[in-house]
């Protein structure tokens, strides 16, 4: 199974801050890759597809880069939607598998 | 407009069986990859089984031979069925259609195995 390592498990930041959060993966997924995101109750939403590309409705703050194994999402400048918890998700082969999560908080 | 909407779960106590429905609209399941993930309270996602659009299956190694996946096709239905159940299957059960990953997902349904 391809394990996904995620991090920071939390983060503190303020509103406009610029935002990184990492997953590594335990093999080579190529591009396999998708974002999302969770806010309290709700069901998960995807941001990122395709490790960069940027699903249909998004704002364009959200930036996914990475192949292989190593893979980032960015947000460029945070608002206060966007506190929330993320989960990276490889597609590459089954089963799928997500990152341990990062939960972004407000400073 | 896609649609999911889950069904069927409970409180059922250790060793007891339940099967959860999700109903979909606004497309085929039957055309579709459909997912189930779970969360545990408090806990991330863990991807639980799948069902490829040509009927395959497969399950994450904590459900392989207790959790069936199925589905209705003249109900546009998908299913879980769940034996054997354990306290730490205790979650919020989502289905979902892929498209690369979990696309559209639904409310979920709330499992709770206690005694």
């Amino acid at each position: 199974d391809i394990q996904m390592t995620q991090s920071p498990s939390s983060l503190s930041a303020s509103v406009g801050d610029r935002v990184t959060i990492t997953c590594r993966a335990s093999q080579d997924i190529r591009n396999d890759l998708g974002w999302y995101q969770q806010k309290p109750g709700k069901a998960p939403k995807r941001l990122i597809y395709a490790a960069s590309s940027l699903q249909s409705g998004v704002p364009s703050r959200f930036r996914g880069s990475g192949s292989g194994t190593e893979f980032t999402l960015t947000i460029s400048s945070l608002q206060p939607e966007d506190f929330a918890s993320y989960y990276c998700l490889q597609h590459s082969s089954y089963p799928l598998t997500f990152g341990g999560g990062t939960k972004v908080e407000i400073k | 407009e896609v649609q999911l909407v889950e069904s069927g779960g409970g409180l059922v106590q250790p060793g007891g069986s339940l099967r959860l429905s999700c109903a979909a609209s606004g497309f085929t399941v039957s055309s579709n990859y459909m997912s189930w993930v779970r969360q545990a309270p408090g806990k991330g996602l863990e991807w639980v089984s799948v069902i490829y659009s040509g009927a395959g299956t497969y399950y994450a190694d904590s459900v392989k031979g207790r959790f069936t996946i199925s589905r209705d096709n003249s109900e546009n239905t998908l299913y879980l069925q769940m034996n054997t159940l354990r306290p730490e299957d205790t979650a919020v059960y989502y289905c979902t259609r892929d498209a690369t990953g979990p696309l559209y997902w639904g409310q979920g349904t709330l499992v709770t195995v206690s005694s």
